[in-house]
Protein backbone atom coordinates (compact mmCIF):
# COMPACT_ATOMS: atom_id res chain seq x y z
CA UNK A 1 0.00 0.00 0.00
CA UNK A 2 0.63 3.69 -0.17
CA UNK A 3 1.89 5.85 3.17
CA UNK A 4 2.45 9.20 3.97
CA UNK A 5 3.37 9.54 7.61
CA UNK A 6 4.43 12.86 9.22
CA UNK A 7 3.04 14.31 13.15
CA UNK A 8 0.22 14.91 13.63
CA UNK A 9 1.11 17.88 15.90
CA UNK A 10 4.39 20.33 16.74
CA UNK A 11 4.86 23.44 19.05
CA UNK A 12 7.63 25.45 19.04
CA UNK A 13 8.59 28.83 19.97
CA UNK A 14 8.25 32.39 17.69
CA UNK A 15 11.64 33.38 16.30
CA UNK A 16 12.98 29.49 16.82
CA UNK A 17 13.91 26.98 14.20
CA UNK A 18 11.25 23.72 13.45
CA UNK A 19 11.68 20.49 11.72
CA UNK A 20 9.12 18.72 10.41
CA UNK A 21 9.45 15.10 8.84
CA UNK A 22 8.05 12.76 6.88
CA UNK A 23 8.19 9.44 5.34
CA UNK A 24 6.55 7.61 2.69
CA UNK A 25 6.22 4.35 0.81
CA UNK A 26 4.44 4.69 -2.72
CA UNK A 27 4.12 2.62 -5.82
CA UNK A 28 6.99 4.73 -7.44
CA UNK A 29 8.15 8.09 -6.90
CA UNK A 30 8.07 11.60 -8.98
CA UNK A 31 8.73 14.27 -6.65
CA UNK A 32 8.29 15.31 -2.92
CA UNK A 33 5.76 18.27 -2.51
CA UNK A 34 5.23 20.11 1.07
CA UNK A 35 2.07 22.38 1.38
CA UNK A 36 0.94 25.29 3.97
CA UNK A 37 -2.65 25.21 4.58
CA UNK A 38 -3.52 27.90 7.35
CA UNK A 39 -6.97 26.71 9.13
CA UNK A 40 -10.02 27.09 6.91
CA UNK A 41 -7.94 27.91 3.89
CA UNK A 42 -6.99 26.39 0.86
CA UNK A 43 -3.40 24.54 0.87
CA UNK A 44 -0.43 26.15 -1.18
CA UNK A 45 2.63 25.02 -2.50
CA UNK A 46 5.83 25.50 -0.59
CA UNK A 47 8.62 23.06 -2.42
CA UNK A 48 8.98 20.56 -4.89
CA UNK A 49 12.08 18.32 -4.38
CA UNK A 50 13.26 15.17 -6.90
CA UNK A 51 16.60 14.98 -6.34
CA UNK A 52 18.23 14.13 -2.80
CA UNK A 53 19.54 16.89 -1.41
CA UNK A 54 18.56 20.58 0.69
CA UNK A 55 16.12 23.04 -1.14
CA UNK A 56 16.32 26.27 0.42
CA UNK A 57 13.69 29.41 -0.37
CA UNK A 58 14.20 31.91 2.08
CA UNK A 59 13.50 30.68 5.53
CA UNK A 60 12.24 27.70 4.30
CA UNK A 61 14.04 24.09 3.17
CA UNK A 62 13.28 20.99 1.71
CA UNK A 63 15.42 17.94 2.16
CA UNK A 64 14.68 14.69 0.99
CA UNK A 65 16.57 11.25 1.01
CA UNK A 66 15.07 9.01 -1.85
CA UNK A 67 17.15 5.90 -0.43
CA UNK A 68 15.45 6.68 3.11
CA UNK A 69 12.30 7.37 1.86
CA UNK A 70 12.37 10.61 3.94
CA UNK A 71 11.80 14.07 3.96
CA UNK A 72 11.88 16.93 6.10
CA UNK A 73 10.64 20.62 6.29
CA UNK A 74 12.31 23.30 8.03
CA UNK A 75 11.28 26.32 8.90
CA UNK A 76 13.29 28.78 10.35
CA UNK A 77 13.13 32.63 12.60
CA UNK A 78 9.61 31.10 13.00
CA UNK A 79 6.62 34.10 13.33
CA UNK A 80 3.13 33.80 14.52
CA UNK A 81 1.58 34.08 11.09
CA UNK A 82 3.58 30.19 10.17
CA UNK A 83 0.95 28.91 12.66
CA UNK A 84 -0.75 26.40 10.13
CA UNK A 85 -0.81 22.62 8.87
CA UNK A 86 2.20 21.64 6.70
CA UNK A 87 1.20 19.31 4.13
CA UNK A 88 3.40 16.28 2.65
CA UNK A 89 2.44 14.50 -0.61
CA UNK A 90 4.45 12.27 -2.82
CA UNK A 91 3.64 11.71 -6.37
CA UNK A 92 3.55 8.48 -7.24
CA UNK A 93 4.31 6.29 -10.49
CA UNK A 94 1.04 7.80 -12.08
CA UNK A 95 2.23 11.31 -11.17
CA UNK A 96 -0.64 11.47 -8.98
CA UNK A 97 -0.45 13.09 -5.17
CA UNK A 98 -0.21 11.29 -2.39
CA UNK A 99 -1.14 13.54 0.80
CA UNK A 100 -0.02 12.87 4.55
CA UNK A 101 -2.85 13.47 6.98
CA UNK A 102 -0.17 16.97 7.57
CA UNK A 103 1.16 18.24 10.83
CA UNK A 104 -0.12 20.84 12.71
CA UNK A 105 2.57 23.59 13.63
CA UNK A 106 1.66 26.04 17.19
CA UNK A 107 3.79 28.76 17.35
CA UNK A 108 3.89 30.23 21.05
CA UNK A 109 5.37 33.24 21.55
CA UNK B 1 -11.38 35.41 -12.05
CA UNK B 2 -7.55 35.07 -10.94
CA UNK B 3 -6.81 31.37 -10.52
CA UNK B 4 -9.51 29.05 -9.63
CA UNK B 5 -13.01 29.63 -8.19
CA UNK B 6 -14.95 27.89 -6.11
CA UNK B 7 -19.15 27.20 -5.47
CA UNK B 8 -20.87 27.49 -3.43
CA UNK B 9 -18.39 28.16 -0.22
CA UNK B 10 -20.70 26.50 1.80
CA UNK B 11 -23.80 24.07 1.64
CA UNK B 12 -25.87 22.55 4.17
CA UNK B 13 -27.47 19.63 2.11
CA UNK B 14 -30.57 16.96 3.08
CA UNK B 15 -29.88 13.00 2.32
CA UNK B 16 -31.02 12.29 -0.72
CA UNK B 17 -30.54 15.41 -2.29
CA UNK B 18 -28.63 15.86 -5.67
CA UNK B 19 -25.41 18.57 -5.88
CA UNK B 20 -23.37 20.01 -8.28
CA UNK B 21 -19.94 21.96 -6.55
CA UNK B 22 -18.75 23.97 -9.01
CA UNK B 23 -14.96 24.73 -10.29
CA UNK B 24 -13.67 27.24 -12.77
CA UNK B 25 -10.10 28.21 -13.51
CA UNK B 26 -8.67 30.63 -16.32
CA UNK B 27 -4.72 29.32 -15.46
CA UNK B 28 -5.35 26.83 -18.61
CA UNK B 29 -4.08 24.37 -16.76
CA UNK B 30 -4.68 20.83 -18.62
CA UNK B 31 -5.20 18.68 -14.94
CA UNK B 32 -7.80 19.77 -12.76
CA UNK B 33 -8.36 17.40 -9.71
CA UNK B 34 -11.34 17.15 -7.02
CA UNK B 35 -10.55 16.45 -3.40
CA UNK B 36 -12.17 15.60 0.22
CA UNK B 37 -10.09 16.85 3.32
CA UNK B 38 -11.70 15.16 6.37
CA UNK B 39 -9.93 15.89 9.95
CA UNK B 40 -7.24 13.49 10.70
CA UNK B 41 -7.08 12.26 7.03
CA UNK B 42 -4.93 13.77 4.00
CA UNK B 43 -6.53 15.17 1.33
CA UNK B 44 -7.87 12.04 -0.64
CA UNK B 45 -8.46 12.19 -4.40
CA UNK B 46 -12.14 11.70 -5.87
CA UNK B 47 -11.34 11.81 -9.43
CA UNK B 48 -9.86 14.06 -12.12
CA UNK B 49 -9.03 15.13 -15.40
CA UNK B 50 -6.14 15.25 -17.10
CA UNK B 51 -7.55 17.19 -20.13
CA UNK B 52 -10.55 18.25 -21.56
CA UNK B 53 -12.55 15.65 -22.62
CA UNK B 54 -11.58 12.70 -20.23
CA UNK B 55 -11.61 11.62 -16.19
CA UNK B 56 -10.50 8.84 -14.06
CA UNK B 57 -11.11 8.11 -11.15
CA UNK B 58 -9.29 8.63 -7.85
CA UNK B 59 -8.78 7.32 -4.22
CA UNK B 60 -12.81 7.62 -3.46
CA UNK B 61 -14.72 8.07 -6.06
CA UNK B 62 -18.17 5.92 -5.57
CA UNK B 63 -21.12 8.44 -5.43
CA UNK B 64 -19.33 10.95 -7.14
CA UNK B 65 -19.19 11.97 -10.83
CA UNK B 66 -17.51 14.37 -12.60
CA UNK B 67 -17.27 15.59 -16.47
CA UNK B 68 -14.64 18.15 -18.43
CA UNK B 69 -16.39 19.79 -21.44
CA UNK B 70 -14.10 21.89 -21.81
CA UNK B 71 -10.28 23.60 -20.14
CA UNK B 72 -11.75 25.84 -17.61
CA UNK B 73 -14.67 23.59 -16.28
CA UNK B 74 -14.60 20.40 -14.05
CA UNK B 75 -18.19 20.13 -11.60
CA UNK B 76 -18.36 17.64 -9.29
CA UNK B 77 -21.97 16.11 -8.70
CA UNK B 78 -23.15 13.99 -5.89
CA UNK B 79 -26.14 12.17 -7.13
CA UNK B 80 -27.58 11.15 -3.86
CA UNK B 81 -25.76 12.94 -0.98
CA UNK B 82 -25.57 11.46 2.09
CA UNK B 83 -24.18 12.49 5.74
CA UNK B 84 -20.53 10.27 5.08
CA UNK B 85 -19.97 12.81 2.15
CA UNK B 86 -20.21 15.76 4.83
CA UNK B 87 -16.20 17.15 4.18
CA UNK B 88 -14.23 19.85 2.80
CA UNK B 89 -14.42 19.71 -1.30
CA UNK B 90 -11.16 20.99 -2.66
CA UNK B 91 -10.86 21.56 -6.47
CA UNK B 92 -7.31 21.87 -7.73
CA UNK B 93 -5.32 22.56 -11.06
CA UNK B 94 -1.76 21.73 -12.77
CA UNK B 95 0.13 22.31 -15.62
CA UNK B 96 1.36 18.93 -16.76
CA UNK B 97 2.91 19.98 -20.08
CA UNK B 98 5.43 21.81 -18.12
CA UNK B 99 6.66 18.25 -17.81
CA UNK B 100 5.88 15.12 -16.29
CA UNK B 101 7.89 15.53 -13.31
CA UNK B 102 6.22 18.59 -12.41
CA UNK B 103 2.93 18.55 -10.99
CA UNK B 104 2.38 21.45 -8.61
CA UNK B 105 -1.17 21.89 -7.96
CA UNK B 106 -3.02 25.24 -7.14
CA UNK B 107 -6.11 24.66 -5.02
CA UNK B 108 -9.21 26.69 -5.01
CA UNK B 109 -11.24 28.23 -1.60
CA UNK B 110 -13.22 24.95 -1.10
CA UNK B 111 -16.67 24.39 -0.48
CA UNK B 112 -17.77 23.16 2.63
CA UNK B 113 -20.54 20.51 2.60
CA UNK B 114 -22.70 19.03 5.29
CA UNK B 115 -24.79 16.61 4.24
CA UNK B 116 -27.68 15.92 7.17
Amino acid sequence: GQNIDQPTEMTATEGAIVQINCTYQTSGFNGLFWYQQHAGEAPTFLSYNVLDGLEEKGRFSSFLSRSKGYSYLLLKELQMKDSASYLCAVADSNYQLIWGAGTKLIIKP
Amino acid sequence: IAGITQAPTSQILAAGRRMTLRCTQDMRHNAMYWYRQDLGLGLRLIHYSNTAGTTGKGEVPDGYSVSRANTDDFPLTLASAVPSQTSVYFCASSDSSRGADYNEQFFGPGTRLTVL
